[in-house]
């Protein structure tokens, strides 16, 4: 079964740093592009960042004010999630998810499929 | 950047039909993806590209778009449909960059 499976959340007091990992089953991480999205306690999905197959093409989301770094070491088959700076508001379930992404006429189609089970970041004093 | 709406929530009778609409620029644009969310769970693909259903997801699951607005339809709504919905698009800024509706919870009476 083609899985994700995301490590690596916790406890952390603001202002620290985590690193969350995103591990791939049934198929090989660094043929996909893949994206992080969080989800706060009782909130909506929010997109975090994406990156490329290769990893030289990464998107962050404007709210995070470069606290954040996504990365990828496709020969360790591991993707990464560098969290600075964390704040109270960062508290959430983070997920990966597959990135897949089709090309028709003058665009391209992207959906997220499939995803990991999240990791849960805490940030309290 | 853009926006997707979506009713905060909407609930249907076990058996009949309801439809969870999500509206936006990228609708009309582009195409519109939704997912399934239990609680404690992960999130779904249950359509993608505006009305492609991915294997495993049963037929009573679809999807369509009208202009700005597309909508998930569940004809024959079960018990296990009960679940929070997430449209998704792309940003106008780029076609990598995600963008998701605040999502509609869906109650099953």
């Amino acid at each position: 079964e083609v899985q994700l499976v995301e490590s690596g959340g916790g406890l952390v007091q603001p202002g620290g740093s985590l690193r969350l990992s995103c591990a791939a089953s049934a198929f090989i991480l660094s043929n996909y592009e893949i994206t992080w999205v969080r989800q706060a306690p009782g909130k909506g999905l929010e997109w975090v960042s994406y990156i490329s197959s290769s990893g030289s093409v990464k998107y962050y989301a404007d709210s995070l004010k470069g606290r954040f770094t996504i990365s990828r070491d496709n020969a360790k088959n591991s993707l990464y999630l560098q969290m600075n700076d964390l704040r109270a508001e960062d508290t959430a379930v983070y997920y990966c998810a597959r990135h897949v992404g089709v090309y028709y006429g003058s665009g391209r189609l992207n959906w997220l499929d499939p995803w990991g089970q999240g990791t849960l970041v805490s940030v309290s004093a | 950047s853009s926006e997707l709406t979506q009713d905060p929530a909407v609930s249907v009778a076990l058996g009949q039909t309801v439809r969870i609409a999500c509206q936006g620029d990228s609708v009309r644009n582009y195409y519109a993806n939704w997912y399934q969310q239990k609680p404690g769970q992960a999130p779904v693909l249950v359509i993608y590209g505006t009305h492609n259903r991915p294997s495993g997801i049963p037929d009573r699951f679809s999807g369509s778009s009208s202009g700005d607005t597309a909508s998930l339809t569940i004809t024959g709504a079960q018990a296990e449909d009960e679940a929070d919905y997430y449209c998704n698009s792309r940003d106008s800024s780029g076609d990598h960059l995600v963008l998701f509706g605040g999502g509609t919870k869906l109650t099953v009476l």
